[in-house]
């Protein structure tokens, strides 16, 4: 089993739809949880980062953790054609290294 | 300049040929890391370093080495390239004084190994 599972997609929505992109995760140890957002052919980018249980907000990007379900969640309002990219969610255990999920390729039609 | 780069871009080569990809980075951390992309597979690391001294393997080594000639520079080989090390690689820092541990990529290296 992976550590850190997210469902592939792809996920296509109509613009100004409300997204939801989420992980699920087996270790507890994990305590910071990130999102990245891939454009084709470019590097990952962080879009958010958490660090405890709740909810982050970043304009109409909104970042959940629910550390007792081991579930992490990203909700994009109002979506623009240019969310269309590739979102991965990564979590890290202390100072160590990232682990990734397998990415959601989202597309947003116009 | 870009903060963290790779090179070549794109590469093919044949099955069982020697291949370095490059990175360089100008952000000045000491940690660096080389992951893989496949699709539906998302990014697992290969070999990470956390000082020029210090080399690690990550879940998916086999196959690769790597060599940390300076603070800047992480090279990661292909001794003998195989059809299924087709992917899209991509070279990472980090700094673990930052908050969000300051992860920056690199554009990428798309390998093809016919």
């Amino acid at each position: 089993q992976k550590e850190v599972e997210q469902d592939p997609g792809p996920l296509s929505v109509p613009e100004g739809a409300i997204v939801s992109l989420n992980c699920t995760y087996s270790n507890s140890a994990f305590q910071y949880f990130m999102w990245y957002r891939q454009y084709s052919r470019k590097g990952p980018e962080l879009l958010m980062y958490t660090y405890s249980s709740g909810n982050k907000e970043d304009g109409r990007f909104t970042a959940q953790v629910d550390k007792s379900s081991k579930y992490i969640s990203l909700f994009i309002r109002d979506s623009q054609p240019s969310d269309s990219a590739t979102y991965l969610c990564a979590m890290l255990k202390g100072a160590q290294k990232l682990v990734f999920g397998q990415g959601t390729r989202l597309t947003i039609n116009p | 300049d870009a903060d963290v780069t790779q090179t070549p871009r794109n590469r093919i080569t044949k099955t069982g040929k020697r291949i370095m990809l490059e990175c360089s980075q100008t952000k000045g951390h000491d940690r660096m890391y080389w992951y893989r992309q496949d699709p539906g597979l998302g990014l697992r690391l290969i070999y990470y370093s956390f000082d020029v001294k210090d080399i690690n393997k990550g879940e998916i080594s086999d196959g690769y080495s790597v060599s940390r000639q300076a603070q800047a520079k992480f090279s990661l080989s292909l001794e003998s390239a195989i059809p299924n090390q087709t992917a899209l690689y991509f070279c990472a820092t980090s700094d673990p004084g930052t908050r969000e541990y300051g992860y920056t990529f690199g554009s990428g290296t798309r390998l093809t190994v016919v």
